[in-house]
């Protein structure tokens, strides 16, 4: 079901900015591209969302390719509580709603 | 005060029990959801309900029935469990069904 492509872990030094990929190359006009990550021994906590433009919020940026085939989440200056699994979702509109299909996400380790 | 509560956090039981677990939003949201998290950590939309209203329904055995009482509790009760239900059943509303979700921190279901 999952429509977009990340890398299945990446690593990181406390303090140092982190660029976690997404790939969706069949994303259509409407959708948008959402971010969420889970906590170890937690439920998913939303992160950021963006249709076209770069977004920026308290949490972290998201940059999104021209083409919109590609997004990057970014954290400026990853700390030990970013230590989590990242899921980068397209929101599939459905009967009227939409739904969050997740995929397997980048588990993130950040190094002290 | 917790945003939305699930009961309880953890549940073991036998197979072919009967069992229910309870969520509750205090954030005034009209859609709730609920998702499986297996053990290869895979999340998967169950159902999903806009004020009281059934909107989406996933390919789930029927021994799967949720039931709103009111638009701010989505109770999820399964029937005659199987060894294969054992995983992370976790709770989520959101304002409207295209706005970001709010999860509970999960009940680990295990079967045994």
């Amino acid at each position: 079901d999952a429509k977009t492509t990340q890398p299945n872990s990446m690593e990181s030094n406390e303090e140092e900015p982190v660029h976690l990929p997404c790939n969706h190359s069949t994303i259509s006009g409407t959708d948008y591209i959402h971010w969420y990550r889970q906590l170890p021994s937690q439920g998913p906590e939303y992160v950021i969302h963006g249709l076209t433009s770069n977004v920026n919020n308290r949490m972290a940026s998201l940059a999104i390719a021209e083409d919109r085939k590609s997004s990057t989440l970014i954290l400026h200056r990853a700390t030990l509580r970013d230590a989590a699994v990242y899921y980068c979702i397209l929101r599939e509109p459905q009967g009227g709603s939409e739904k969050l299909v997740f995929g397997k996400g980048t588990k993130l380790t950040v190094n002290p | 005060d917790t945003a939305v509560s699930q009961t309880p956090k953890y549940l073991v039981t036998q197979m072919g029990n009967d069992k229910s677990i309870k969520c509750e939003q205090n954030l005034g949201h009209d859609t709730m959801y609920w998702y499986k998290q297996d053990s290869k950590k895979f999340l998967k939309i169950m159902f999903s309900y806009n004020n009281k209203e059934l909107i989406i329904n996933e390919t789930v055995p029927n021994r799967f029935s949720p039931k709103s009482p009111d638009k701010a509790h989505l109770n999820l009760h399964i029937n005659s469990l199987e060894l294969g239900d054992s995983a992370v059943y976790f709770c989520a509303s959101s304002p409207t069904s295209v706005e970001k979700l709010f999860f509970g921190s999960g009940t680990q279901l295990s079967v045994l």
